[in-house]
């Protein structure tokens, strides 16, 4: 059982480049996410998918896009990046049921400079 | 609007020495209050969840209280294994989709 599995684990990109970060969750979750974590700054949520072909904004969304064609993946594109987008990107799964709310299931990261 | 605030930021132990971390919250209809171990280069571990005020939860040298503004992570005679950001996040209630609100992290640190 991997759990959630992020690619790539360590990503350099020019100002103005573009990539894809992969999420792969195998345990069924209807929720997922993409969180960017800062020094000082926290655990900040960038989008959210609550299943199979949708997508929402989170706290920090610009400047990123995202993807939900299958239920087990979810993809964070960066369409021209920047040096503010420098950070350790996580994404999380969870499962929703009975009108709560379970804890995440976190990925291992991805690790991005935009020099 | 929702905030989660823990304290103190960083905590040095000598083994054996308990102590308490803080996270204190403010939110609108708490869903949920959960913990999380975070080890250098890789992902936040869960830990624990609370769902109301009074409960309690353990894990070995862990144990984790709620009330109706905050939370208490105690560890008990810590080893340096125990050493790691420690994060707590809440879940407000209502069309919050589940998203959870975390706090900076208390990093904990063990020495032998």
């Amino acid at each position: 059982n991997a759990g959630v599995t992020q690619t790539p684990k360590f990503r350099v990109l020019k100002t103005g480049q573009s990539m894809t970060l992969l999420c792969a969750q195998d345990m069924n979750h209807e929720y997922m996410y993409w969180y960017r974590q800062d020094p000082g700054m926290g655990l900040r949520l960038i989008h959210y998918s609550v299943g199979e072909g949708t997508t929402a904004k989170g706290e920090v969304p610009d400047g990123y896009n995202v993807s939900r064609l299958k239920k087990q993946n979810f993809l964070l594109g960066l369409e021209s990046a920047a040096p503010s987008q420098t950070s350790v990107y996580f994404c999380a799964s969870s499962y929703a049921g009975a009108g709560a709310y379970y804890g995440y299931t976190f990925g291992s990261g991805t690790r991005l400079t935009v020099v | 609007e929702d905030q989660v605030t823990q304290s103190p930021e960083a905590l040095r132990l000598q083994e054996g020495e308990s102590s308490s971390l803080n996270c204190s919250y403010t939110v609108s209809g708490l869903r949920g209050l959960f913990w999380y171990r975070q080890d250098p280069g890789k992902g936040p571990e869960f830990l624990f969840t609370l769902y109301s005020a009074g409960e309690e939860k353990e894990k070995e040298r862990l144990k984790a209280t709620l009330t109706k503004k905050e939370s208490f992570l105690h560890i008990t005679a810590p080893k340096p294994e125990d050493s790691a950001t420690y994060l707590c996040a809440v879940q407000p209630g209502g069309g919050s989709q589940g998203n959870l609100i975390f706090g900076k992290g208390t990093k904990l640190s063990v020495k032998p």
